[in-house]
């Protein structure tokens, strides 16, 4: 079975500019989730999908960042403009369904922004 | 507010003996709660659950973990520690599938 892949696994780019990460979950996975996991710190969920609707947003940074999963597969999570405090690792994972289950998760995107 | 703590930062053990990395949760409801495993480089993987049930739960790799509603714990065990346990570990919680909350993580370090 394929795991959740995430591309690109590394980026640097300055404040300001935009940047965008993709993941696609495990086959078959209805739930998708993104967070942002700064150094020395657990990740924090910044949106989770239920198939192509937003379960919880609530965390995201809705002035700059943005993510879609339009066909309720693979999903692109956007930031724009950069800050610098945005410099972290972007982590996808995906479960079977909401609920009682386990999440599976990708090897995440170092992102740096200077 | 929903939270899930870990109070220790860094767990240290001789190869062999019995480890704990302890967590403690204040989330609404009955709590699901996951033990996550980061080795170097690689991306979170799933050691066990709680969901209902028995209280000790058995998950990945010989560990185990115990939930204790009265404490609002759910440590994580194992016997005898190897060398390759040595790991960031998180513990998680959340309720009716929403919102999961991580614990900040606990690095473990087992000494040969």
């Amino acid at each position: 079975e394929a795991g959740v892949a995430q591309s690109p696994r590394y980026k640097i780019i300055e404040k300001r500019q935009s940047v965008a990460f993709w993941c696609n979950p495990i086959s078959g996975h209805a739930t998708l989730y993104w967070y942002q996991q700064i150094l020395g710190q657990g990740p924090k969920l910044l949106i989770q999908f239920q198939n192509n609707g937003v379960v919880d947003d609530s965390q995201l940074p809705k002035d700059r960042f943005s993510a879609e999963r339009l066909k309720g597969v693979d999903s692109t999570l956007k930031i724009q403009p950069a800050k610098l405090e945005d410099s972290a690792v972007y982590l996808c994972a995906s479960s079977l369904l909401q609920g009682p289950y386990e999440q599976y998760f990708g090897p995440g995107t170092r992102l740096t922004v200077t | 507010a929903q939270s899930v703590a870990q109070p220790e930062d860094q767990v240290n053990v001789a190869e062999g003996n019995p480890l704990t990395v302890k967590c403690t949760y204040s989330v609404s409801g009955n709590p699901y709660l996951f033990w996550y495993v980061q080795y170097p480089n690689r991306g979170l993987q799933f050691l066990l659950k709680y969901i209902t049930g028995d209280n000790l739960v058995k998950g990945s790799y010989g560990f185990e973990a115990e939930f204790n509603k009265s404490q609002t714990s759910f440590h994580l065990k194992k016997p005898s520690a190897l060398v390759s346990d040595s790991a960031l570990y998180f513990c998680a919680g959340h309720t009716g599938g929403f919102k999961t909350i991580f614990g900040a993580g606990t690095r473990l370090f087992v000494k040969a």
